[in-house]
């Protein structure tokens, strides 16, 4: 595979479930991202890892959890979420951890649902 | 905060050109540009550094004014395939463990025949 993938495409969960995004990076990249998209709103950065050390964080709820166990692999793990959380959820990722000058290659996102 | 875009959307003529402009509050290392079609994840069209690098697809061209902490995205001829709504992410120096990056709300364009 090439670019940037990720898992489940679409996932519904209720808000007393546990699961996890599973991003994926075939590009030899060493930034990854998680972004957030709701509707009629910006796009929302969520977290940024660098060289696999988190290097942003915005004030994100901790019912959400980012993993990045290597520079290919990003995981965001979610617990007892809001209906409110319910977006697409997208990766990606970048060159180099100067990251405001490498163009970002986005994934296809998740459509996450919570009920 | 995030940067201003305008307009919110046009509508365009094939052939046609278009502006897209993008206006930040804060002092700018970088804007970025993306095109994001329906349903598909944004696709990455240009960089802008401060200093006058750019990074970008050669059909695409832009302006990035440091001072006024604006930048233009330029689309000439347009073609069908330019519908979508484009964003910019602009993004100051590094500091205080932040790059802040934000994206604007998006300019929604539609090429028609």
């Amino acid at each position: 595979e090439t670019g940037v993938t990720q898992t489940p495409r679409h996932l519904v969960m209720g808000m007393t479930n546990k699961k996890s995004l599973k991003c994926e990076q075939h590009l030899g990249h060493n930034a990854m991202y998680w972004y957030k998209q709701s509707a009629k709103k910006p796009l929302e950065l969520m977290f940024v890892y660098s060289l696999e050390e988190r290097v942003e964080n915005n004030s994100v709820p901790s019912r959400f959890s980012p993993e990045c166990p290597n520079s290919s692999h990003l995981f965001l793990h979610l617990h007892t979420l809001q209906p409110e959380d319910s977006a697409l959820y997208l990766c990606a990722s970048s060159q180099d951890q100067t990251i405001s000058s490498y163009e970002q290659y986005f994934g296809p996102g998740t459509r996450l649902t919570v009920t | 905060q995030q940067p201003v875009q305008s307009p919110q959307a046009v509508i365009l003529r094939e052939g046609e050109d278009a502006v897209i402009n993008c206006s930040s509050s804060k002092a700018l290392y970088s804007v970025h540009w993306y095109r994001q079609k329906h349903g598909e994840a944004p696709v990455f069209l240009m960089i802008l550094l401060k200093g006058g690098e750019q990074k970008g697809h050669e059909k695409i061209s832009a302006s990035f004014n440091e001072k006024k902490q604006q930048s233009s995205l330029y689309l000439t001829a347009s073609q069908l395939s330019y519908s979508g709504t484009y964003f910019c992410e602009d993004s100051g120096p590094f500091g205080a463990g932040s790059y802040q990056l934000t994206f604007g709300k998006g300019t929604k364009l539609s090429v028609i025949p």
